[in-house]
């Protein structure tokens, strides 16, 4: 029952550096997405996929940039890793995007993230 | 603009007792209602969800919610709180129609603890 996974947990980056955080999920989802965690800010939406080959922008997106190649995978990049990128990431996906089911989101671990 | 209320940042109280977690909602169209539980260094975890129907909904570990249309609001409650309920948790709302479908939002969190 692996779900979803994400790979590094941890990642400790210099400014400017460029990364990618990698989220896989096993589930056949055809929803995807990429939160990040602030305290006292809740969980801001980055991108999301409905299905391979679909990407849309979240609430903030800037800095970012996504794929979706396949079902399984939607790795997050850091195109020039800011200070203000340190945050937690959770990759989270959803059988169907649209219907009753829609919003019952997997979530991975998280991968903590801090740019020096 | 779709949002989320959480208005305490945290909530305490003693085990055997209820508990509430307050939530209020702004959408455009049909709400989409969600509650998620997050425990320390862990992803979130679903709980509960209202689409349509009964006001009053069910979910995991003896929570429930209630949906109130008129004041906007989705309550998390529990009739007896338990050491094991202390968490972050999270209201989200998704619009049940619109251009943003693929967007769940979330609120800040509240940190619930139940103290023995």
């Amino acid at each position: 029952n692996a779900g979803v996974t994400q790979t590094p947990k941890f990642q400790v980056l210099k400014t400017g550096q460029s990364m990618t955080l990698q989220c896989a999920q096993d589930m056949n989802h055809e929803y995807m997405s990429w939160y990040r965690q602030d305290p006292g800010m809740g969980l801001r939406l980055i991108h999301y996929s409905v299905g391979a080959g679909i990407t849309d922008q979240g609430e903030v997106p800037n800095g970012y940039n996504v794929s979706r190649s396949t079902t399984e995978d939607f790795p997050l990049r850091l195109l020039s890793a800011a200070p203000s990128q340190t945050s937690v990431y959770f990759c989270a996906s959803s059988y169907s995007f649209t219907g009753t089911s829609a919003g019952e989101l997997f979530f991975g671990e998280g991968s903590r993230l801090t740019v020096l | 603009a779709q949002s989320v209320a959480q208005p305490e940042d945290q909530v305490n109280v003693a085990e055997g007792n209820p508990l509430t977690v307050k939530c209020t909602y702004s959408v455009s169209g049909n709400p989409y209602l969600f509650w998620y539980v997050q425990y320390p260094n862990r992803g979130l975890q679903f709980l509960l969800k209202y689409i349509t129907g009964d006001n009053l909904v069910k979910g995991s570990y003896g929570f429930e919610a209630e949906f109130n249309k008129s004041q906007t609001s989705f309550h998390l409650k529990k009739p007896s709180a338990l050491v094991s309920d202390s968490a972050l948790y999270f209201c989200a709302v998704r619009d049940g129609g619109g251009s943003t479908l693929g967007r769940l939002y979330f609120g800040r969190g509240t940190q619930l603890t139940v103290w023995p």
